[in-house]
Formats: structure tokens, C-alpha cells, sequence
């Protein structure tokens, strides 16, 4: 059973540098979104496709952040200029196709550290 | 922004004990989830709970959900040390016709002593 997989899983680098992260969803599904986690706190939406339209974006997506999912399948996350502030826990998740299962739910990847110093 | 509110922000309970967690949202939705998340791994979905539904089982899991005070509540019962994790409500963000996307609380830590 392949689930979200996601890498690098840990990432350091120093500020100012471009960084970016990959997300392989679960082969059968069609959405695929981005969240950002910092400590004790739950998990932010940043963006959302559905293939490879990026349907949505959160205010949180600043310009220096940029996601693509070129063929509709797997997803990069790249941060340019990263700041001290970005550093988190960056999460991929997929899910079905609207109305395909009942209610939303989606799956999530074991997520991509990134330390920014 | 975050929509849901998970109460309380930490519950430390003996192994055995039953542990209740509960959550407060803000606006209609279509269903309510609650995952599991291991320290420093990703969520993992633990059950949804439909708008129209007041009351779901899974396992030891046992979740309501009132919409008249917009809040849910998660019963772990016979707890485990593996169940120490933190939980977390969500909601989706629309209230119809499913959604795009899922808005989560800021979770409760749960701490189960052996």
C-alpha cells in the first residue's frame, strides 16, 4: 500500500538559500495539497490542486513561495529566499475526487522538516 | 486562520482511564474529522462525523458532534501508552457539497502513563 510520500523528510539550510520540497500523492488520487506546521500548532492550508490546477491559495503563500503539479501527479513545494520564519514542517496530502468517497478526507504524508539558519 | 478550537490544549491521564477531547468551530460545515498525529511524523485520519449524524463509534474511539453549539467531542476509552499523541479536529470549509480543503485546530497533546 504506497501512501504520500514525501522528500527530503529533513532539510537545513541557510537563510537566503531556495529550497524545495516533493510530494508523490497515492497514485489514484486527483487532489493534492500543501500545509505548513509549526510547533504546537495544527496544520495551515497553503495551496491546493486539483490535477494540476492550482484551484487555491492561502494568504500565507507569500511570493516567495511557489508549488507546481506539472502532470497532475507529483507536487513540488519550492521557498526562495527562505527566512528564519519559514522554517516548519511542510505537509503533503492527497485525497479523491470530489464526491468519489463520502465527506473529504484526506492522507496525509509523514511531512518534510525544514530549519532555516 | 483556524476554525476549530480543541480543548484542553493538553490532558495527561493513566493508562486505562478514558480521555475526552473536545472541539469548537465556527461556521457551518459538512462533516468534521479527527486525525492522530505521532510527535514529528504527519496526521493520520482517525474518523468523520457527517453534519447530520450526532453520534459515531470506531473502536475504542467514540465521537459527537452538536451543531447547534458547533462542537465536537473525541472519547478514547481503556487508553493506551501508544494512544499518546496529539488530536486534532477539522472541518471543512464550506458547508455544502464537500470541499477543498480541511481547517484544522491547534490539537490537544494527550499523555497516557503507563
Amino acid at each position: 500500500d504506497t501512501g504520500v510520500s514525501q522528500d527530503p523528510r529533513h532539510k537545513i539550510t541557510k537563510r537566503g538559500q531556495n529550497v524545495t520540497f516533493r510530494c508523490d500523492p497515492i497514485s489514484e488520487h486527483n487532489r493534492l495539497y500543501w500545509y505548513r506546521q509549526t510547533l504546537g500548532q495544527g496544520p495551515e492550508f497553503l495551496t491546493y490542486f486539483q490535477n494540476e490546477a492550482q484551484l487555491e491559495k492561502s494568504r500565507l503563500l507569500s511570493d516567495r513561495f511557489s508549488a507546481e503539479r506539472p502532470k497532475g501527479s507529483f507536487s513540488t513545494l519550492e521557498i526562495q529566499r527562505t527566512e528564519q520564519g519559514d522554517s516548519a514542517m511542510y505537509l503533503c496530502a492527497s485525497s479523491w475526487p470530489l464526491g468519489a468517497r463520502p465527506g473529504n478526507t484526506i492522507y496525509f504524508g509523514e511531512g518534510s522538516w525544514l530549519t532555516v539558519v | 486562520s483556524q476554525q476549530g478550537e480543541e480543548d484542553p490544549q493538553a490532558l495527561s491521564i493513566q493508562e486505562g482511564e478514558n480521555a475526552t477531547m473536545n472541539c469548537s468551530y465556527k461556521t457551518s460545515i459538512n462533516n468534521l474529522q479527527w486525525y492522530r498525529q505521532n510527535s514529528g511524523r504527519g496526521l493520520v485520519h482517525l474518523i468523520l462525523i457527517r453534519s447530520n449524524e450526532r453520534e459515531k463509534h470506531s473502536g475504542r474511539l467514540r465521537v459527537t458532534l452538536d451543531t447547534s453549539k458547533k462542537s465536537s467531542s473525541l472519547l478514547i476509552t481503556a487508553s493506551r501508552a501508544a494512544d499518546t499523541a496529539s488530536y486534532f479536529c477539522a472541518t471543512d470549509a464550506r458547508p455544502q457539497g464537500g470541499s477543498e480543503k480541511l481547517v484544522f485546530g491547534k490539537g490537544t497533546k494527550l499523555t497516557v502513563n503507563p
